[in-house]
């Protein structure tokens, strides 16, 4: 079974400064990771993911991560924050060949000016 | 529809009482997930559908949870005898791919809040 850690509940930082959620997942298999973002009252949208090839992945509104198979990680990571990024993030991944996925508890990105 | 929809947005129920939450996925997906977060927790996964048949029902918590997509498209999660610990939003997911092999994040709905009172 897999698991996702994301070793922080809560992220406080200042408008324009650059943040970086963490995510560690366990698997003794091949996995997919993804990174999704929960505005208030609403669904999951997804963010980016890993698929496989180049390690250092690309995502809408200006975030990126970083996946380190020896590490076991998945770092999410924007250099300039906004208040609009306000909002709760989780890691996620799924196993290679299952469709289900297994979520972290979230990190809350607070952004303040 | 343009995207997953699901009704009704909030719901409070007596405990005991039974609830059913609806599940409208985008036109023509296959796949259609429910997940149940709990407040404060990342979202687990109930049970998975690939058109009408239910593949994966591990994650449902108890016998009092049941779920249909008889035809293929809308999707209706039930509980019955709702307990304080079924409190929680509902989410709902549908993909355009069959499961194995999903290359995609799901598209995920809104949610139903749920409240045992």
């Amino acid at each position: 079974a897999q698991s996702v850690t994301q070793l922080d509940s809560q992220v406080p930082v200042f408008e324009e400064a650059p943040v970086e959620l963490r995510c560690n997942y366990s698997s003794s298999v091949s996995v997919y990771l993804f990174w999704y973002v929960q505005y208030p009252n609403q669904g999951l949208q997804l963010l980016l993911k890993y698929l496989s090839g180049s390690t250092l992945v690309k995502g809408i509104n200006g975030f990126e991560a970083e996946f380190n198979k020896s590490q076991t990680s998945f770092h999410l990571r924007k250099p300039s924050v906004h208040i609009s990024d306000t909002a709760e993030y989780f890691c996620a991944v799924r196993r290679s060949g299952y469709s289900t996925l297994t979520f972290g508890k979230g990190t809350m990105l607070l952004v303040s000016p | 529809g343009a995207g997953v929809s699901q009704s009704p947005r909030y719901k409070v129920a007596k405990r005991g009482q039974d609830v059913a939450l609806r599940c409208d996925p985008i036109s023509g997906h296959v796949s259609l997930f429910w997940y149940q977060q709990a407040l404060g927790q990342g979202p687990e996964f109930l049970t998975y559908f690939q058109n009408e048949a239910q593949l994966d029902k591990s994650g449902l918590p108890s016998d009092r949870f049941f779920a249909e997509r008889p035809e293929g498209s809308v999707s209706t999660l039930k509980i019955q005898r709702t307990q304080q610990e079924d409190s929680a939003v509902y989410l709902c997911a549908s993909s355009p791919r069959q499961g194995m092999g999903v290359e995609d994040g799901y598209t995920f709905g809104s949610g139903t809040r749920l409240t045992v009172v």
